[in-house]
């Protein structure tokens, strides 16, 4: 069983600041691994499939990188509306990052 | 647009059962791999179990395997999960998801039901 690991738990930034999120797998999962948003109350959204790209609708400050074990997803810059919790996610979920207001 | 909508959410006993549906519309349901996913209070997201666009391959987290089915009816456009021998762990939102990419990456999703299972 493959096992996601997100670092940090949280992230703590200002609006307009890059966000930096890292997945790492337990093996190798080639470039399958998707990126989702969640808020309160809601349901995720995918941002990013197949590790790197952008679902309809995603703004282009959200991209996604890596492959094998270790991937990334940066927010170029901060929007209010961003300030959520993210997992990665190939079958199995990481334990999700919260990306909070500093 | 896709829609999804699941229902049959409720409190139940532990030990007791539970049918959870979800009613697709805006996409040619019977062309996905469709998924249930799960979130505990105030924990993360769990996927739960998938199953093949003909119903012919169904995968299950081990923590649900024996007492969870997965099952679709094409022609009504729905997606189904029988929970039974519940557990108080159980209680989650359940999610019903469209799958778009390899792996159960699920791109639309539904808003949820919520099952409580008390002891």
């Amino acid at each position: 069983e493959i096992v996601l690991t997100q670092s940090p738990v949280t992230l703590s930034l200002s609006p307009g600041e890059r966000a930096t999120l890292s997945c790492r797998a337990s093996q190798s999962v080639g470039n399958y691994l998707a990126w989702y948003q969640q808020k309160p109350g809601q349901a995720p959204r995918l941002l990013i499939y197949d590790a790197s790209n952008r679902a309809t609708g995603v703004p282009a400050r959200f991209s996604g990188s890596g492959s094998g074990t270790d991937f990334t997803l940066t927010i170029s810059s901060l929007e209010p509306d961003d300030f959520a919790v993210y997992y990665c996610q190939r079958r199995a979920f990481g334990g999700g990052t919260k990306v909070e207001i500093k | 647009e896709v829609h999804l909508v699941e229902s049959g959410g409720g409190l139940a006993q532990a030990g007791g059962s539970l049918r959870l549906s979800c009613a697709a519309s805006g996409f040619p349901f019977s062309g996905y791999w469709m998924s249930w996913v799960r979130q505990a209070p105030g924990k993360g997201l769990e996927w739960v179990a998938n199953i093949k666009q003909d119903g012919s391959e169904r995968e299950y987290v081990d923590s649900v395997k024996g007492r969870f089915t997965i099952s679709r009816d094409n022609a009504k456009n729905s997606l189904f999960l029988q929970l039974n021998n519940l557990r108080v762990e159980d209680t989650a939102v359940y999610y019903c998801a469209r799958e778009s990419a390899h792996y159960s990456q699920c791109d639309n999703w539904g808003q949820g039901t919520l099952v409580t299972v008390s002891s």
